[in-house]
């Protein structure tokens, strides 16, 4: 079935530093790709979406690219900060569905 | 591992009835859980936050007379979609925070698909 894989955490990371979080897909058709955002306490917000190959989504300095060739979706930040300190997940639908598949989360810490 | 319940996973219904989701953390206690709704493509939106024992927290533009949300043991809230509409079918979503673990990943169920005709 549709699935999503992402790195386990905790990562833990000085301000400043670089934040990559991996992410894999398998899916039988063409998926949306998605990252969303918990911060401490809240719920879910959507950080940034790539709907076809090759498309960049950007926010708040995070980036991903949708690789189809290598079925991935890994989220960057160049200058991470505490403020994003949170809980990043990873998700997919696909074109001929709506039902969201989520990766398990990663926790994130940034320490100043 | 913590597990979320949500039930049914799907539903159809006809225009003007009622609905009822529930969502039960099976293994752990959630004292705040949260509602979501997708529409087809998308992502998904924040309906509620639903605080066991208190009222839920509506997001902007969700109407909460039409999407009645009770929280009313620390492991079970239910979403009632009252006097449904076609434009009321999406997928609806749960997830639930473990109470005393406030930094900890959210746990999903694994969705309601309403359809309403």
């Amino acid at each position: 079935g549709d699935s999503v894989t992402q790195m386990e955490g905790p990562v833990t990371l000085s301000e400043e530093a670089f934040l990559t979080i991996n992410c894999t897909y398998t899916a039988t058709g063409y998926p949306s790709l998605f990252w969303y955002v918990q911060y401490p306490g809240e719920g879910l917000q959507l950080l940034l979406k790539a709907t076809k190959a090759d498309d960049k989504g950007s926010n708040k300095g995070f980036e991903a690219t949708y690789r189809k060739e290598t079925t991935s979706f890994h989220l960057e930040k160049g200058s991470v900060q505490v403020s994003d300190s949170a809980v990043y997940f990873c998700a997919l639908v696909l074109s001929n569905d709506y039902k969201l598949s989520f990766g398990a989360g990663t926790t994130v810490t940034v320490r100043a | 591992g913590a597990v979320v319940s949500q039930h049914p996973s799907w539903v159809i219904c006809k225009s003007g009835t009622s609905v009822k989701i529930e969502c039960r953390s099976l293994d752990f206690q959630a004292t705040t859980m949260f509602w979501y709704r997708q529409f087809p493509k998308q992502s998904l939106m924040l309906m509620a936050t639903s605080n066991e024992g208190s009222k839920a927290t509506y997001e902007q533009g969700v109407e909460k007379d039409k999407f009645l949300i009770n929280h009313a043991s620390l492991t079970l809230s239910t979403l009632t979609v009252t006097s449904a509409h076609p434009e009321d079918s999406s997928f609806y979503i749960c997830s639930a925070i473990r109470t005393a673990h406030p930094n900890s990943p959210l746990h999903f169920g694994n969705g309601t698909r309403l359809t309403v005709t």
